[in-house]
């Protein structure tokens, strides 16, 4: 069975300060897709980034970036120099190679950022 | 395009009861899927589909029907409404490159309470 698991239920920093979110997933498949999504207080899900289980590069998106490291199955996502907008419910998901329509959720982390 | 939408954005059912939940997509995706989001739990699957007539259970199935007649279409149906129904769903859909699955694109989702 796939698992995701975000350990840190809630972060709260000031404004400015670098943060960093954890994701740890199981999945006996060795080819897998990972995906961080956000949420915000309107509700809805915007998504930030998908990867394949073969792509180990980090990423880096202006002030977004993501570490993946297939050896302690982690896909943790950093933001840096946070600001208000970025105050917000962020997901990691786990999808399966064959569907597209199956993904498993972690619980979510709840980032408030403070001016 | 409008993407993925859904109606009702509320709706409030007495115990008993049932009702439709509508998606509607008009990307042409293959793949769509029904997930509830619950507070603390993440989103988790309740049916999926893999394309016109052909759908199949996720993780918390029951109490719900789903039928895919068309590509576009995929209604959740709640059979005997309960209160531990009450949650916000999303639908979402995608679709399967030769690179895997790509990312879901949801709905803004429909807050149902049970009462």
């Amino acid at each position: 069975a796939q698992k995701v698991t975000q350990a840190q239920t809630e972060i709260s920093v000031v404004e400015k300060e670098d943060v960093t979110l954890d994701c740890v997933y199981e999945t006996r498949d060795t080819t897998y897709y990972l995906f961080w999504y956000k949420q915000p207080p309107s509700g809805e899900l915007v998504f930030l980034i998908r990867r394949n289980s073969f792509d180990e590069q980090n990423e880096i998106s202006g002030r977004y970036s993501w570490n993946f490291q297939k050896s302690t199955s982690s896909f943790n996502f950093t933001i840096t120099a946070s600001q208000v907008v970025d105050s917000a419910v962020y997901f990691c998901a786990l999808g399966e190679e064959t569907s597209g329509s199956r993904l498993t959720f972690g619980e979510g982390t709840q980032l408030t950022v403070n001016p | 395009n409008a993407g993925v939408t859904q109606t009702p954005k509320f709706q409030v059912l007495k115990t008993g009861q049932s009702m439709t939940l509508q998606c509607a997509q008009d990307m042409n995706h293959e793949y769509m899927s029904w997930y509830r989001q619950d507070p603390g739990m993440g989103l988790r699957l309740i049916h999926y589909s893999v394309g016109a007539g052909i759908t199949d259970q996720g993780e918390v199935p029951n109490g719900y029907n789903v039928s895919r007649s068309t590509t576009e279409d995929f209604p959740l149906r709640l059979l005997s409404a309960a209160p531990s129904q009450t949650s916000v769903y999303f639908c979402a859909s995608t679709y399967q490159g030769t690179s895997g699955p790509f990312e879901q694109f949801f709905g803004p989702g429909t807050r149902l309470t049970v009462l």
